[in-house]
């Protein structure tokens, strides 16, 4: 089955800073990544996926992340974050594996700070 | 836009006790999810339900859990006799498409925060 790692549990980053949340996968098998995002009270909502093809994939809110086979690795990144961005993110994975549920990271918090 | 609407936001009962978590998913959806993440873990799913039956479950998903979709709107997750370990945050989601490569047509409510004493 397919699973994923977040490495870092919590983010702090200063406003217009770059950050990059760290995510990777394990798989023998093709596999479909995803970031999500939850804001505090309310549901988890799509930032970016990777199905197939360029492996730079962008996503809503400056978000992009990038599909990287040989490092078996999906780090979301952003280069200007905002005190908006403050939130959980988090990684999924699906598969044939899996029979396509989606099998979620831990999470990571990031914190924008002034 | 459309959402899913999941009641209560938080919920607190005794070990033991029944509970029924409810969700009404987006309208002309039809392929309904449960998720749950425990406090400082993974977001874990549990099961997937289409055409009036489970089409998916997890380990997780034993005999004491049930989903139903009791009327056109209402999608619940019942939880026959709690323990301390159910205690967690349960997503609801559903989708118009059980099309693998499509999860991003994927959309959650906000959460329901089971508490168990």
């Amino acid at each position: 089955a397919q699973s994923v790692t977040q490495l870092d549990s919590q983010v702090p980053v200063f406003e217009e800073a770059p950050v990059e949340l760290r995510c990777n996968y394990s798989s023998s098998v093709s596999v479909y990544l995803f970031w999500y995002v939850q804001y505090p009270n309310q549901g988890l909502q799509l930032l970016l996926k990777y199905l197939s093809g360029s492996t730079l994939v962008k996503g809503i809110n400056g978000f992009e992340a990038e599909f990287n086979k040989s490092q078996t690795s999906f780090h979301l990144r952003k280069p200007s974050v905002h005190i908006s961005d403050t939130a959980e993110y988090f990684c999924a994975v699906s598969g044939e594996n899996s029979g396509y549920a989606l099998n979620f990271g831990k999470g990571t918090s990031l914190l924008v700070t002034p | 836009e459309p959402e899913v609407t999941q009641t209560p936001s938080h919920q607190v009962t005794q070990m033991g006790q029944e509970v029924i978590l409810r969700c009404v998913p987006i309208s002309n959806h039809l392929y309904f999810y449960w998720y749950r993440q425990i406090l400082g873990q993974k977001v874990e799913f549990l099961v997937s339900f289409y055409n009036n039956e489970i089409s998916e479950k997890s380990e997780i998903f034993d005999d004491q859990f049930s989903v139903e979709r009791p009327d056109g709107s209402n999608f619940t997750l019942k939880i026959r006799s709690t323990k301390l370990e159910d205690s967690a945050m349960y997503f609801c989601a559903s989708s118009d498409d059980g099309v693998p490569t499509t999860n991003e047509k994927l959309f959650f409510g906000s959460g329901t925060q089971l508490s168990v004493l």
